[in-house]
């Protein structure tokens, strides 16, 4: 069965250095997410993405964040200068066709900042 | 403010009994109605999507409802198993496009044997 994939699955960095995060989303879908969660809090929605452009964007998404989709299977996310804050799971979905079909979520990068 | 409760924050029940598990929303507009389930460690799995016409939603042991008239969805697990312990989320669109998406805190299910 087609999955979306993550990597890596664990992350550590440095206050202030950038990280990226990468996501394969499933082959024929065409939207695309980013969440994060931090430990034992709920899951939050940063940004959709179809089109090759972002179609809604939450208010934590700000400009520390980007997303880009550089190939014809990579989906990443990148922030610039991370904060110590910014130290959650970072979910990528993917759904086939329209945002209100199911969408299927990878396992997950763990990020960590020190 | 666009806001998801749920209830009970956790549930402990027996191996073969149902249960029931509540949320509550305070989103407009209202797009869909999603419930999920999540493993510890894990990405969430989606279970059910309920558009505002819709007020039942069954896959497998698992039933959810929603009453768009007082903004509530439940989500109604049957013969529970050891394989259903894991956090249950509601999450619901917060535009028109669905594509806003606000989610509940989860109730943490337990289930033993």
């Amino acid at each position: 069965e087609p999955e979306v994939t993550q990597t890596p699955s664990h992350q550590v960095t440095q206050m202030g250095q950038e990280v990226i995060l990468r996501c394969v989303p499933i082959s024929n879908h065409l939207y695309f997410y980013w969440y994060r969660q931090i430990l034992g809090q709920k899951v939050e929605f940063l940004v959709s993405f179809y089109n090759n452009e972002i179609s809604e964007k939450s208010e934590i998404f700000d400009d520390q964040f980007s997303v880009e989709r550089p190939d014809g299977s990579n989906f990443t996310l990148k922030i610039r200068s991370t904060k110590l804050e910014d130290s959650a799971m970072y979910f990528c979905a993917s759904s086939e066709v329209f945002s209100q079909e199911t969408q299927y979520f990878g396992p997950g990068t763990r990020l960590l900042v020190l | 403010k666009n806001q998801v409760e749920q209830s009970p924050q956790s549930l402990i029940i027996l191996e073969g009994k149902n249960c029931t598990l509540q949320c509550n929303y305070t989103v407009s507009p209202f797009s869909n109605l999603r419930w999920y389930k999540q493993d510890t460690g894990r990405g969430p799995v989606s279970l059910t999507i309920m558009t505002f016409s819709e007020n039942t939603k069954s896959n497998g042991r698992y039933t959810a409802t929603l009453d768009a008239d007082t903004k509530q969805s439940s989500l109604h697990i049957t013969a529970s198993q050891l394989s259903d312990s894991a956090s249950y989320i509601c999450v619901v669109s917060a535009d028109n496009y669905g594509q806003n998406f606000v989610f509940g805190p989860g109730t943490r299910l337990s289930v033993l044997p």
